[in-house]
Formats: structure tokens, C-alpha cells, sequence
């Protein structure tokens, strides 16, 4: 399996934008990058996806690099509420297989 | 509210017990996955269903684990004599067929004692 890279914990202001990067190197050609999110006590939620084009929904932007080796799960305006452990996951097979993410705290 | 029920939301039991956890998907939904979280971990994947066939099971899943998804409605995790490595939470998650968008439930916290 494509394995990910993530930091272990960022910090974000309040407001301003938060940038999660997530590094996947090994990731094959048909391979999607996945987000998911978990705030505390509840199960993930998904996020957004992608192969190799950017992505944006109502939630958050997905910039993927044009080697597919890195990307980046862009949070425009970070509420208090955004406060979670985010999952970057590359899919192989018909399962999802979480690491242990980043934990971002947004601050007022 | 995702949409997929799990039960009992908590369950406190005795080393050597058994536990059943349940889940109820989202009806439309084929595929059906169960996960386990210990904390400060992400979620560990343990098996999936694709209606009523159990299509992948991990290394994680001791011949203590078994799961059921009789009609491929609801699931069954039951864990047979308990100890007190399985306590964690046991996370249900559904989704249409060949899409990596799951939907999870709030899970099945396990204490055992």
C-alpha cells in the first residue's frame, strides 16, 4: 500500500487559513488521495478526494501536486469547530486504511 | 447524524466474556466496514462486507472476532471471550459500492474489565 506522511499536530488561527500537508511518494498512477476528519468522540467524516487534478467542495480544497507525490487539504477559513484529527489516505484497494493524522487545533 | 446507527453506544464487560456490537447501515448502501480505535490512534481496519459477503478480513481480526452480515442489512461484530486488549471502539462504516466516501457511525465503545 501507497503509505502517507503527515505531521502530528499543526496550530491555525482562527479565520485564517488552515494548509494540511500530507506527503505520499509511493502513490501509484490509479491511486486517489482521500481526507477525512475526526473531531472528538465522533467517527471520520469525509472530506474531499482526488487523483490529480484540484479539488474543491463546500468543506475544503485538495491540491495535488503534479508528480502526485505530495498534496495539501486546504481549510480557507478555520472556525474553532475545524479543531479534529485529519486523515490523508491513499486508496489501494476497496478498503480505507487511516494512519494516525494530523491533529489541528484552531485557536482564537 | 450520518445516517448509520450502531448499538450498544457503550458496553463495560468481564475479561472472558462475550460482546456483540450491532450495526445499521444506511439502507441504499452495499458495502459495510468495521474498524477499531484505540486511543490516540486512527481507526484500524478489521473487515468489509459487500452486501452479504465478507470480501477482506485483516490479520487484526483473531479467530476470537467474527462478523456477520446476514441478508446484507445490519452487522454483527461479536467478540468471544474478551480481554482486556480489545477494549476500544469499535467503528461501523457504510458506503455505496466502489466509492472511498464512508460514512461512520458514532461507534461501540468497549471497556473490559
Amino acid at each position: 500500500d501507497a503509505k502517507t506522511t503527515q505531521p502530528p499536530s499543526m496550530d491555525c488561527a482562527e479565520g485564517r487559513a488552515a494548509n494540511l500537508p500530507c506527503n505520499h511518494s509511493t502513490i501509484s498512477g490509479n491511486e486517489y488521495v482521500y481526507w477525512y476528519r475526526q473531531i472528538h468522540s465522533q467517527g471520520p467524516q469525509y472530506i474531499i478526494h482526488g487523483l490529480k487534478n484540484n479539488e474543491t467542495n463546500e468543506m475544503a480544497s485538495l491540491i495535488i501536486t503534479e508528480d502526485r507525490k505530495s498534496s495539501t487539504l486546504i481549510l480557507p477559513h478555520a472556525t474553532l469547530r475545524d479543531t479534529a484529527v485529519y486523515y490523508c489516505i491513499v486508496r489501494t484497494h476497496n478498503d480505507m486504511r487511516f494512519g494516525a493524522g494530523t491533529r489541528l487545533t484552531v485557536k482564537p | 447524524d450520518t445516517g448509520v446507527s450502531q448499538d450498544p453506544r457503550h458496553k463495560i464487560t468481564k475479561r472472558g466474556q462475550n460482546v456483540t456490537f450491532r450495526c445499521d447501515p444506511i439502507s441504499e448502501h452495499n458495502r459495510l466496514y468495521w474498524y477499531r480505535q484505540t486511543l490516540g490512534q486512527g481507526p484500524e481496519f478489521l473487515t468489509y462486507f459487500q452486501n452479504e459477503a465478507q470480501l477482506e478480513k485483516s490479520r487484526l481480526l483473531s479467530d476470537r472476532f467474527s462478523a456477520e452480515r446476514p441478508k446484507g442489512s445490519f452487522s454483527t461484530l461479536e467478540i468471544q471471550r474478551t480481554e482486556q486488549g480489545d477494549s476500544a471502539m469499535y467503528l461501523c462504516a457504510t458506503s455505496p459500492v466502489d466509492t472511498g466516501e464512508l460514512f461512520f457511525g458514532e461507534g461501540s465503545r468497549l471497556t473490559v474489565l
